[in-house]
């Protein structure tokens, strides 16, 4: 149980062009999902967080308009990076917490890697 | 911005031996989780220790927590080749409902 899964899992794009990466909980409602990006050989930063219905909290020096967030579903929320450049390209790991119980789990996506031209 | 910082950076050893890696964090903490992650691949839940707990076990993995410290060590017991990976401490707020914040993590290579 508990699995997120994320698609694409690899993406090359050319610079200018918006990219969507989709994450989802298969078997679990997730009242939370956050966003993290990670460049080599670094660790996991989070971008934001977002709850299923309402606007999402980016981290300070993440730009909303760049990385929108939509959190349309207890099971689903989007990434898309707008305006793609190859400094944004990067690993990004989609993160969903199970809802209730007060457990506060997260649980991780395979990732998507980005690659922009 | 990051909770945890781990050291070493990188850790080099040979198989058979030990591991160990230290994470040292900032705030006050609900519990502390280690990862794994494979070059170029996703995180692998290791084990979570709550505030509350001082240390636990899962296989060879040993786990401790200092909160008087806010420290905690990932200790890998006759580390095999497999093992070499990047390992990662994630730590949760004491609040609860916020998300992980990750260490700088360690680079550990195992020589056969």
């Amino acid at each position: 149980g508990a699995v997120v899964s994320q698609h694409p899992s690899r993406v090359i794009c050319k610079s200018g062009t918006s990219v969507k990466i989709e994450c989802r909980s298969l078997d679990f409602q997730a009242t939370t999902m956050f966003w993290y990006r990670q460049f080599p050989k670094q660790s996991l930063m989070l971008m934001a967080t977002s709850n299923e219905g309402s606007k999402a909290t980016y981290e300070q020096g993440v730009e909303k308009d760049k990385f929108l967030i939509n959190h349309a579903s207890l099971t689903l929320s989007t990434l898309t990076v707008t305006s793609a450049h190859p400094e944004d390209s990067s690993f990004y790991i989609c993160s969903a917490r199970l809802r209730g119980g007060g457990r506060y789990e997260q649980y991780f996506g395979p990732g998507t890697r980005l690659t922009v031209t | 911005s990051q909770q945890g910082e781990e050291d070493p950076q990188a850790l080099s050893i040979q198989e058979g031996e030990n591991a160990t890696m230290n994470c040292s964090y900032k705030t006050s903490i609900n519990n502390l989780q280690w990862y794994r992650q494979n070059s170029g691949r996703g995180l692998v839940h290791l084990i979570l220790i709550r505030s509350n707990e001082r240390e636990k076990h899962s296989g060879r993995l040993r786990v401790t927590l200092d909160t008087s410290k806010k420290s905690s060590s990932l200790l890998i017991t006759a580390s095999r080749a497999a093992d070499t990976a990047s390992y990662f401490c994630a730590t949760v707020l004491h609040s609860g409902n916020t998300p992980l914040v990750f260490g700088k993590g360690t680079r550990l290579s195992v020589i056969a």
